[in-house]
């Protein structure tokens, strides 16, 4: 059964530290992985990654896959307080639809 | 960027009455949406996939006479919860993939509707 496993659950940090949040996926047919992040509404996007070892940049936020290994990490530096939210990950089917399989999120809390 | 418009955001009814949700893609055509539901502190759990077209394919457990699903054109799907129940309140988000786009297509997202059955 395809499944996306994300930790840690929940992470409490102050402003300034930096975060690794993890995603491990056993997926068939892999095409993807992508990264979102959700505040009180819906999922924005923040990466979409497909090779490995190539990192990917915005900012303070970074990404790297590793399709061995089979897991991706998001790195947040230099955490600010508007960092605060669920950091979702889902990996897509390389199928017609290319459905995305979800994690469950990492809920990321930032204080001051 | 791609838009994707939800409507309404929000909604409250009564147990027993039908509440249909759209969801348009704005400025691009998608022959393929996505419907999730989400509950608190969860992650977004796919519902069906919605095709132009054709039927919707739904997952595994989601009654599809209970959520119906019509992508009656290349920018607009519906879900409708049929005779809603308190159970049935929940998050619901539909996406939508912007194919013409390179790099495999971003997904998109609707604003999300809240649905709260009394």
């Amino acid at each position: 059964e395809d499944k996306v496993v994300q930790s840690p659950l929940s992470l409490v940090v102050h402003e300034g530290d930096t975060v690794t949040l993890n995603c491990s996926y056993e997926v068939t047919n892999f095409r993807s992985l992508l990264w979102y992040k959700q505040e009180k509404k819906a999922p924005t996007f923040l990466f979409m990654l497909t090779s490995s070892g190539i990192e990917k940049k915005s900012g303070r936020l970074s990404s790297i896959l590793d399709k061995k290994e089979l897991f991706s990490i998001l790195n947040i530096t230099a955490t600010q307080t508007g960092d605060s939210a669920i950091y979702l990950c889902a990996v897509g089917h390389a199928g017609n639809n290319r459905k995305l399989i979800w994690g469950l999120g990492t809920s990321l809390a930032v204080n001051p | 960027g791609a838009v994707v418009s939800q409507h309404p955001s929000w909604v409250i009814c009564k147990s027993g009455t039908s509440v249909k949700i759209e969801c348009r893609s704005l400025d691009f055509q998608a022959t393929t949406m996505f419907w999730y539901r989400q509950f608190p502190k969860q992650s977004l759990m796919l519902m069906a996939t919605s095709n132009e077209g054709s039927k919707a394919t739904y997952e595994q457990g989601v009654e599809k006479d209970k959520f119906l699903i019509n992508h009656a054109s290349l920018t607009l799907s519906t879900l409708t919860v049929t005779s809603a129940h308190p159970e049935d309140s929940s998050f619901y988000i539909c996406s939508a993939r912007d194919q013409t786009a390179s790099g495999g297509g971003e997904l998109f997202f609707g604003e999300g509707s809240r649905l709260t059955v009394l």
